[in-house]
């Protein structure tokens, strides 16, 4: 079962533009997590925000949390036609080995 | 070395057929992972291996057989798999930490085709 949920599913924006990706989530956490997919490969890991932050940054990405409204924001600032790939929240349940993935937004940056 | 190496890449295998998927890493992660990804779909774990022990099985078909040699390896054997299970396999592995953190590394992936 999928314990994210992401909009949009799909998002299209000019190069240089700022993406933003909304998550949200159904049962407690210890943390959650973005990766990044380029078309037919594996995922890359981006950040992970833990359940007692609400915000962190890394480079041109700010995450934040809001785990009363179970919900995660991944900026992309100054986005480049690199960053055009399938982003995904993972959440980790209270057993540590059990990361789930959310549905993804397909970002398409337009140079 | 800090990467999970896939093989192989593409694979095509008959409903009668029986293949193994392999993946292997060098970075000293106790728990390795199956998981199986549909086009435009997200990955869904299959299994869990920690410290080369099964420990989450998430009601995967039985012609799906998973086994942990070493705590290097990973292999996915198939047998008389349907078209249905044509997808993009990804193996993964972490390290779990005191604090829960639990960063996946994947595999570039396996794509399988059922005929």
């Amino acid at each position: 079962s999928q314990q994210g949920e992401e909009d949009p599913q799909a998002l299209s924006i000019q190069e240089g533009e700022n993406a933003t990706m909304n998550c949200s989530y159904k049962t407690s956490i210890n943390n959650l997590q973005w990766y990044r997919q380029n078309s037919g490969r594996g995922l890359v890991h981006l950040i992970l925000i833990r359940s007692n932050e609400r915000e962190k940054h890394s480079g041109r990405l700010r995450v934040t949390l809001d785990t009363s409204k179970k919900s995660s924001s991944l900026l992309i600032t100054a986005s480049r036609a690199a960053d055009t790939a399938s982003y995904f929240c993972a959440t980790l349940k209270t057993s540590y080995d059990k990361v789930i993935f959310g549905p993804g937004t397909s970002l398409s940056v337009i140079p | 070395d800090t990467e999970v190496t896939q093989t192989p890449k593409h694979l095509v295998m008959g409903m009668t057929n029986k293949k193994s998927l392999k993946c292997e890493q060098h970075m000293g992660h106790r728990a390795m992972y199956w998981y199986k990804q549909k086009a435009k779909k997200p990955p869904e774990l299959m299994f869990v291996y920690s410290y080369e022990k099964l420990s989450i099985n998430e009601s995967v078909p039985s012609r799906f057989s998973p086994e942990c040699p070493n705590s290097s390896l990973l292999n996915l054997h198939l047998h008389a798999l349907q078209p249905e299970d044509s997808a993009l396999y990804l193996c993964a592995s972490s390290q779990p930490t005191v604090t829960g953190a639990n960063v996946l590394t994947f595999g570039a992936g396996s794509r399988l085709t059922v005929l």
